[in-house]
């Protein structure tokens, strides 16, 4: 089925630790998307990326980096986690019209 | 600054009642329009969308209305059901490249039997 798949679908990490949040797409989609999810805020933009090799900050990149070495794979790395990272992260893809959404993985900083 | 607003974080109607979820947006920029519908520990669904040429698109139960002039749309489901029970997230694509969604805080809906 065609869609995107993140791991882990949770984690528990202790702070001060790495942590890179994996997400795969088999659409072929050129931009690729991580966001958060907290009460109360909606899904807020990490970082962004336009097609493989390129990448932008969204609103809440502090203490978030990624990379986009190929079309399909999108990581998420925590170099150093912290409890206000404590959230639910979804990876999505658009091929400019429609946008599809991965399951999320919800992270727990303790 | 917020640009997409969704100002009641929840709703509750009862089944085979109408109900009707509003956002409101700052950037007069935003020329497309997307409602998401997330259940628990899923990821966003795709709801229905519409473009600021228009002013209503219809998919079934499912009806946007989109008010320009007042910066306002609105979705509304007729008739309500309880598995249409889930948040509801208003989102617009930003003018960049990437054309990034900028999503409302979103409105818990509880339809009950």
């Amino acid at each position: 089925i065609a869609g995107i798949t993140q791991a882990p679908t949770s984690q528990i990490l202790a702070a001060g630790r790495r942590m890179t949040l994996r997400c795969t797409q088999d659409m072929r989609h050129n931009a690729m998307y991580w966001y958060r999810q907290d009460l109360g805020l909606g899904l807020r933009l990490i970082h962004y990326s336009n097609t493989a090799g390129t990448t932008g900050k969204g609103e809440v990149p502090d203490g978030y980096s990624v990379s986009r070495a190929n079309t399909d794979d999108f990581p998420l790395t925590l170099a150093s986690a912290v409890p206000s990272q404590t959230s639910v992260y979804f990876c999505a893809s658009s091929d400019g019209h429609g946008y599809t959404f991965g399951s999320g993985t919800r992270l727990t900083v303790v | 600054d917020q640009q997409v607003k969704q100002n009641s974080p929840s709703l509750s109607v009862q089944e085979g009642r109408i109900s009707i979820l509003n956002c409101d947006y700052t950037n007069s920029m935003f020329d497309y329009f997307l409602w998401y519908k997330k259940y628990p520990a899923e990821g966003p669904t795709f709801l229905i969308s519409i473009s600021s040429i228009k002013d209503k698109n219809e998919d079934g139960r499912f009806t946007v209305f989109l008010n320009k002039s007042a910066k306002h749309l609105s979705l509304h489901i007729v008739p309500s059901q309880p598995g249409d029970s889930a948040v509801y997230f208003c989102a617009a694509p930003g003018t960049g490249s990437a054309r990034q969604l900028t999503f409302g805080s979103g409105t818990q809906l509880t339809v009950l039997p």
